[in-house]
C-alpha cells in the first residue's frame, strides 16, 4: 500500500525557516517524481514544487521561487521542502503527492506564519 | 502558464441527480487532465486520470470526458457521500502544474 506521511509543520514568525519532510512507503520511491502542493485555509489547491525521481530536475511556482528548495533522499525514501523567508501568505496545509498526476497524497502538515 | 477555468464554483443538487462540472484549459492540454475529490479536512483523492480513465476503486457513477481545451466531469447519480469539493488539474505543462478553482457540491 502506498503511503506518504508529512511532518515538520508548525507556527512561526514571518521571515522564519522551516523544513518539511515526507516519508514514502509501499513503492520504489526513486522511480517516481514527487511534488509539494499547498492549500491555504478555505482556499483551493496550489502546486508548489516538483522534483524528478533522480532528483536532477526541480521546478517551482513563481510564488516560492528563490525562497523554497525541494530535495529528496532516495536512500531514505524521503522528500523535503526547505522553506525560507516565510510570509503570512505561505500559511497553508502542505501535501506531498506522487507523480505529476498526483495519484497518491499524504495527509498534509499545517504551516502557520504569523506574528 | 496554463489557466484552468472550472465551473460552476458551487452547486446544489438532489440525491440521484446527474451533476456536471466543466473545466476549460487556456491552451491545448491533450488529455493530460485529472479530476480530484476533496472532503473537508482530508487530502484530495484522484478520481479520473487522463481525462476519462477511472482510477481503481472509484465508483462507476463518476466519469470524465473531453480533450484539448474542454473537459467535463459527471456524477451520474449523486449520493450523499459525494458531498465534497472537486478540482480539475492539468499536467501537460510542469511549469507550472495548475488546478481549477474547485466546485463545491452540496445536497439540496
Amino acid at each position: 500500500e502506498v503511503q506518504l506521511v508529512e511532518s515538520g509543520g508548525g507556527l512561526l514568525q514571518p521571515g522564519g525557516s522551516l523544513r518539511l519532510s515526507c516519508v514514502a512507503s509501499g513503492f520504489t520511491f526513486s522511480d517516481f517524481s514527487m511534488s509539494w502542493v499547498r492549500q491555504a485555509p478555505g482556499k483551493g489547491l496550489e502546486w508548489v514544487s516538483y522534483i524528478s525521481g533522480s532528483g536532477s530536475t526541480m521546478y517551482y511556482a513563481d510564488s516560492v521561487k528563490g525562497r523554497f528548495t525541494i530535495s529528496r533522499d532516495n536512500a531514505k525514501n524521503s522528500l523535503y521542502l526547505q522553506m525560507n523567508s516565510l510570509r503570512a501568505e505561505d500559511t497553508a496545509v502542505y501535501f506531498c503527492a506522487r507523480r505529476v498526476a498526483f495519484d497518491h497524497w499524504g495527509q498534509g502538515t499545517l504551516v502557520t506564519v504569523s506574528s | 502558464d496554463i489557466q484552468m477555468t472550472q465551473s460552476p464554483s458551487s452547486l446544489s443538487a438532489s440525491v440521484g441527480d446527474r451533476v456536471t462540472i466543466t473545466c476549460q484549459a487556456s491552451q491545448d492540454i491533450s488529455s493530460y487532465l485529472n479530476w480530484f475529490q476533496q472532503k473537508p479536512g482530508k487530502a484530495p483523492k484522484l478520481l479520473i486520470y487522463d481525462a476519462s480513465n477511472l482510477e481503481t476503486g472509484v465508483p462507476s457513477r463518476f466519469s470524465g470526458s473531453g480533450s484539448g481545451t474542454d473537459f467535463t466531469f459527471t456524477i451520474s447519480s449523486l449520493q450523499p457521500e459525494d458531498i465534497a469539493t472537486y478540482y480539475c488539474q492539468q499536467y501537460d505543462s510542469l511549469r507550472p502544474l495548475t488546478f481549477g478553482g474547485g466546485t463545491k457540491v452540496e445536497i439540496k
